[in-house]
């Protein structure tokens, strides 16, 4: 199993990123998938979640309204858009596999994270 | 409120044994969780899942040294046989309907 991040960028604050996550070694329309973030010397913290097939997804309110996920199964892809950055958005982004096809389970792979940095 | 409770931080002497606990809020303990290793300068990891009962469904290539146990809401990660790679951050995971929440995790020193 690989997932690789990707869209990471310095931005200024009230504009738009989108982070992509390539996978790769599982049967990727099988499963829930996640993106995580962890802020510069801090905890990890849930950013959203959608099921295998689009038909369920979920938000921390710390990003509802403002991030939207997606997914493309037929390119094995997991897409976050993300819109009216914050400062306190700064953090890397991890994608993460679900061992679960429901928005409602672990996380059992992990990618290595892309860097997204809020900043005027 | 489901919330997870972990300690900052934990300490073991090179070759011992430790005990990681991560407890579950009022109301969920049936719940289960999942353990996560996060070495310095690194993703996360995932170790194991662990359910209300002590079973578990480890990683892949995750070492024996690695077990977990669960008693009441309290969930716990064992290490035996400790070495200096297993410094790291340890974050428990439990999940709700459409949610997901993390432990504030517990930071392991190797001495």
């Amino acid at each position: 199993v690989e997932l690789v991040e990707s869209g990471g960028d310095l931005v200024q604050p009230g504009r738009s990123l989108r982070l992509s996550c390539a996978a790769s070694g599982f049967t990727f329309d099988d499963y829930a998938m996640y993106w995580v973030r962890q802020a510069p010397g801090k905890g990890l913290e849930w950013v959203s979640g959608i099921n295998w097939n689009s038909g369920a997804t979920g938000y921390a309110d710390s990003v509802k309204g403002r991030f939207t996920i997606s997914r493309d199964n037929a390119k094995n892809s997991l897409y976050m858009q993300m819109n009216s950055l914050r400062v306190e958005d700064t953090a890397f982004y991890y994608c993460g596999k679900g061992g679960c096809s429901s928005t409602s389970c672990y996380l059992d792979y992990w990618g290595q994270g892309t860097l997204v940095t809020v900043s005027s | 409120q489901l919330v997870l409770t972990q300690s900052p931080s934990a300490s073991a002497s090179l070759g011992a044994s430790v005990k990681l606990t991560c407890t579950l809020s009022s109301g969920h303990s049936s719940y289960a969780i999942a353990w996560h290793q996060q070495q310095p300068e690194k993703g996360p990891r995932y170790l194991m899942k662990l359910n209300s009962d002590g079973s578990h469904i480890k990683g892949d290539g995750i070492p024996d040294r690695f077990s977990g146990s669960s008693s009441g809401a309290e969930r716990y990660l064992t290490i035996s046989s400790l070495q200096s790679e297993d410094e790291a951050d340890y974050y428990c995971q439990t999940w709700g309907t459409g949610t997901q929440v993390f432990g504030g995790g517990t930071k392991l020193t190797v001495l």
